[in-house]
């Protein structure tokens, strides 16, 4: 298997712009997350998906944030106005649902807002 | 709420020296545990786990750890270090009722640098 895929790997945008980040789990998986990771907060669970439905979006910084997965192999993770205060590496993870499940995380997107 | 407190922020070695990096969590039911490592600029990777059994775990590139229940503690360890786990390194942890499903609570890392 390829692992969970995201892109871009690198966005640099200015501020205001909209910036859709995308991610393909791991074929199989029925849960995925996005996480943000910055040096200041450390990795942060923004929101989960079981079987492509939203159950924990209470991460998510605000309305400019929106996160969706139309089928169980793709989901985005969308702001819109985008601020430099986004600027950070985003991670898609994926995982089946057991509780002793691993999750594998994708390699990233790395968003710079100018 | 479940939290996981990893103490050491930074942790600088020598290569040969032996390791160990603390984690504690708040949940006294049924657990399950992870370590994860993140080098540079790379994303994370599993390390090792614990569901059950032994509580001695371990993992790859010689890593272990040590799941002690009494401590509410799982402490990562490996007896010389080398060069290469220079990294950042997350302490996980979840359980049948966080929040359903899959959901890890993460620690803040500790970042390890190992000088030759």
């Amino acid at each position: 298997d390829a692992g969970v895929i995201q892109s871009p790997r690198h966005e640099v945008t200015e501020m205001g712009q909209e910036v859709t980040l995308r991610c393909k789990p791991i074929s199989g998986h029925n849960s995925l997350f996005w996480y943000r990771q910055t040096m200041m907060r450390g990795l942060e669970l923004l929101i989960y998906f079981n079987n492509n439905v939203p159950i924990d979006d209470s991460g998510m910084p605000e309305d400019r944030f929106s996160a969706k997965m139309p089928n169980a192999s793709f989901s985005t993770l969308k702001i819109q106005p985008s601020e430099p205060r986004d600027s950070a590496v985003y991670f898609c993870a994926s995982s089946g649902d057991s509780s002793q499940e691993t999750q594998y995380f994708g390699p990233g997107t790395r968003l710079l807002v100018l | 709420a479940q939290s996981v407190s990893q103490h050491n922020h930074h942790v600088i070695l020598s290569e040969a020296a032996s390791l160990e990096l603390g984690c504690n969590y708040s949940y006294g039911g049924t657990v399950n545990l992870f370590w994860y490592v993140q080098y540079p600029g790379q994303h994370l990777q599993l390390l090792l786990k614990y569901f059950s059994g032994d509580p001695l775990v371990k993992g790859i590139k010689g890593f272990e750890a040590e799941f002690i229940k009494s401590k509410f503690s799982f402490n990562l360890r490996k007896p010389s270090v080398q060069w290469s786990d220079t990294a950042e390194y997350f302490c996980a942890v979840n359980n049948m009722f966080s929040g359903g499903y899959n959901k890890l609570i993460f620690g803040a890392g500790t970042r390890l640098a190992v000088h030759p």
